[in-house]
């Protein structure tokens, strides 16, 4: 079974105090890994798609990597703004279709 | 244009109601999809419509029925929902099944009274 773990579940940051989440995968046939950022009560909203092992994405504060087991979502110098939870997606293969799978999330917090 | 409008934000509805979310793109996305979420959990797949046919069906009960009417419409019908039903019902689509970079709306928070 396709399994998407991320951790920590939660984390409390200093403002300006780098860290990584991460996201470990065990999925036949990955075609794809997501990141997504998501407010709350709100839709998420896209950052980052990750298609092979050593692939890096950066947007602002944010850098994804991707191993052939794990992403990381590094977050550099966070602002209080950066607070959110952070899902991690992969997209394998079933039949002839490709299902995403979420994983539980990371809920960050940045305090000023 | 990369924005995925649900209607309503907000639905309050009683067991015996009948009610309808929608969801509409422009991006000319192929690949439309209802998440369903609970609080502190992740989005959970319902269906995915590929092309305005139903391509996946994640074995929802039938007081959930979805609808394409074409390739920018989603609707989700519901009737006789039960309150364990409350949750954020998420709308997103992506260029294609393949490719599931999916741009998601802003949800339609649902109470079931």
């Amino acid at each position: 079974e396709d399994q998407v773990t991320q951790s920590p579940e939660a984390l409390r940051l200093q403002e300006g105090e780098s860290s990584s989440l991460n996201c470990s995968y065990t999925v036949s046939g990955l075609r794809g890994l997501f990141w997504y950022r998501q407010d709350p009560g709100k839709g998420p909203e896209f950052l980052f798609t990750l298609y092979s092992a050593g692939e890096e994405k950066e947007k602002e504060r944010l850098k994804a990597t991707l191993t052939k087991k794990e992403s990381f979502l590094h977050i550099t110098a966070p602002k209080p703004e950066d607070s959110a939870t952070y899902l991690c997606a992969v997209q394998a293969r079933a039949g002839g279709s490709y299902i995403p799978t979420f994983g539980r999330g990371t809920s960050l917090i940045v305090h000023p | 244009d990369t924005e995925v409008t649900q209607t309503p934000k907000h639905l309050v509805m009683g067991m015996t109601n009948k009610k309808s979310l929608k969801c509409e793109q422009h991006m000319g996305h192929r690949a439309m999809y209802w998440y369903k979420q609970k609080a502190k959990k992740p989005p959970e797949l319902m269906f995915v419509y590929s092309y305005e046919k139903l391509s996946i069906n994640e074995s929802v009960p039938s007081r959930f029925s979805p609808e394409c009417p074409n390739s920018s419409l989603l609707n989700l019908h519901l009737h006789a929902l039960q309150p364990e039903d409350s949750a954020l019902y998420l709308c997103a689509s992506s260029p294609s099944t393949g490719i599931t970079e999916a741009f998601f709306g802003q949800g339609t928070r649902l109470t079931v009274v």
